[in-house]
């Protein structure tokens, strides 16, 4: 299993700034990914975070609005750029430990919801 | 692309009563499928897989099926309890082989006591 700490879990910005949010999980995995959720909708994925590269990103998500990283085994950001109010919506990270390989689960983050005014 | 569907409506039973929520897909058949919980203000949990191979799976007072031709899924809860209340979400691979898991929009359940 793993365990999945974000931060931060809530934020209210303005308009034109930027917002980095932290996923630090406890142990190893495989693969890291980054969903939205707006409300009362399903998750989106935005992209995979991939280790010690650039982050693989699904269509209708750029690399200049939502710049990803992840130095090492078990941390990752995701930056959400110039924000306007649509960006407001909950930023979700999910991991999938070694140990899960082959079932595909997901362990996720409580999430980090974001209010852009 | 694959595309998930989920009953958008709210599903409201009375405590005791077995819960059943379905997921139907549109595209290719997927090597699983599979169920999360969510409950307000927290991230998905992960319940059960099944396997394109497996017509069954249970896990307690879990019951998912797979009907590949039917391209559904079937999640029920026998014996439902007030805490059983959530947002269930069926997700699979986005695409055959794929790493990468879609999730439909899933059902809200209210268990009433």
């Amino acid at each position: 299993s793993a365990v999945i700490s974000q931060k931060p879990s809530r934020d209210i910005c303005q308009r034109g700034t930027s917002l980095t949010i932290q996923c630090q999980v406890d142990s190893q995995v495989t693969m890291m990914f980054w969903y939205r959720q707006q409300p009362g909708q399903s998750l989106t994925l935005i992209a995979t975070a991939n280790q010690g590269s650039e982050a693989t990103y699904e269509s209708g998500f750029v690399i200049d609005k939502f710049p990803i990283s992840r130095p090492n085994l078990t941390f990752s950001t995701l930056t959400v750029s110039n924000m306007s109010p649509e960006d407001s919506s909950i930023y979700l990270c999910s991991a999938r430990p070694y140990s899960t390989a082959g079932t595909g689960e997901l362990f996720f983050g409580e999430g980090s919801r974001l209010t852009v005014l | 692309s694959q595309k998930i569907e989920q009953n958008s409506e709210a599903l409201n039973i009375q405590e005791g009563k077995t819960a059943t929520l379905t997921c139907n897909y549109t595209n290719y058949s997927p090597a699983y499928l599979q169920w999360y919980r969510q409950d307000p203000g927290r991230g998905p949990v992960f319940l059960l897989l099944i396997r394109e191979n497996e017509k069954e799976k249970r896990k307690e007072r879990l019951k998912v099926t797979f009907d590949t031709t039917l391209k559904q899924s079937l999640f029920h809860i026998t014996a439902s309890q007030p805490a059983d209340s959530a947002t269930y979400l069926c997700a699979l691979p986005q695409n055959t082989g794929g790493f990468k898991t879609i999730f439909g929009a899933g059902t809200r359940l209210f268990v009433k006591a």
